[in-house]
């Protein structure tokens, strides 16, 4: 069974660029959720994807958009970035109405 | 407004000895209770749960009490090992219909001392 992975790892952008980041999600699991953890806070949740639809969106703009793919992987696209946009960027998944996510390790994406 | 709540931001306690970690919540919708640990250059990891219809459960070394009319709860670690020093996060969502969508607190490190 494999986990889920993301990638980059790490990333550097600069003010005003767009970032794509990637996740697969784990074996079975049809419902992929992102996640932002800026330093020092817990992870706050950004959106959510199952049958490649948004799902549920926190309270993030619409610069954070997603997609999921037939194969229930996801990206996540941040525009426009902006310095407050330095953060670990989980992405977990989950069995639709099962709400235990399994955690990537995260993108860590520093704006500069 | 920050609807779960670790008020503690760092814990320390010796090897064998019992750590408690608190959380408070604010939303009375939530009725699932997540805890995660997370190592550094990892993802949280899935701990214990538990859904509003209990106020008890347990898992090994790993405890989870609901006190719903006081929307606490906290995890008992009994006994502590140093293999336990973690970022520890509470997490809660509402309902499990619409997959999950977790709140989670700010954390809280635990640093368990050999």
């Amino acid at each position: 069974e494999t986990g889920v992975t993301q990638s980059p790892t790490h990333l550097i952008k600069t003010r005003g660029q767009q970032v794509t980041l990637r996740c697969s999600s784990q074996s079975g699991h049809n419902t992929v959720s992102w996640y932002q953890q800026a330093l020092g806070q817990g992870p706050q949740f950004i959106f959510q994807y199952y049958r490649e639809e948004e799902n549920g969106r926190g309270n993030f703009p619409p610069r954070f958009s997603g997609l999921q793919f037939p194969n229930y992987s996801s990206e996540l696209n941040v525009n426009a970035l902006e310095l407050d946009d330095s953060a670990l960027y989980l992405c977990a998944s989950s069995l639709r109405g099962r709400p235990t996510d399994t955690f990537g390790s995260g993108t860590r994406l520093t704006v500069v | 407004d920050q609807q779960v709540k670790q008020n503690s931001p760092s814990l320390s306690v010796q090897e064998g000895r019992i750590s408690i970690l608190n959380c408070d919540y604010t939303n009375s919708m939530f009725d699932y209770f997540l805890w995660y640990k997370k190592y550094p250059a990892e993802g949280p990891t899935f701990l214990i749960s538990i859904s509003s219809i209990k106020d008890k459960n347990e898992d090994g070394r790993f405890t989870v009490f609901l006190n719903k009319s006081a929307k606490h709860l906290s995890l008992h670690i009994v006994p502590s090992q140093p293999g336990d020093s973690a970022v520890y996060f509470c997490a809660a969502s509402e309902g499990t219909t619409s997959g999950s969508r977790l709140t989670f607190g700010e954390g809280t490190q635990l640093t368990v001392n050999p």
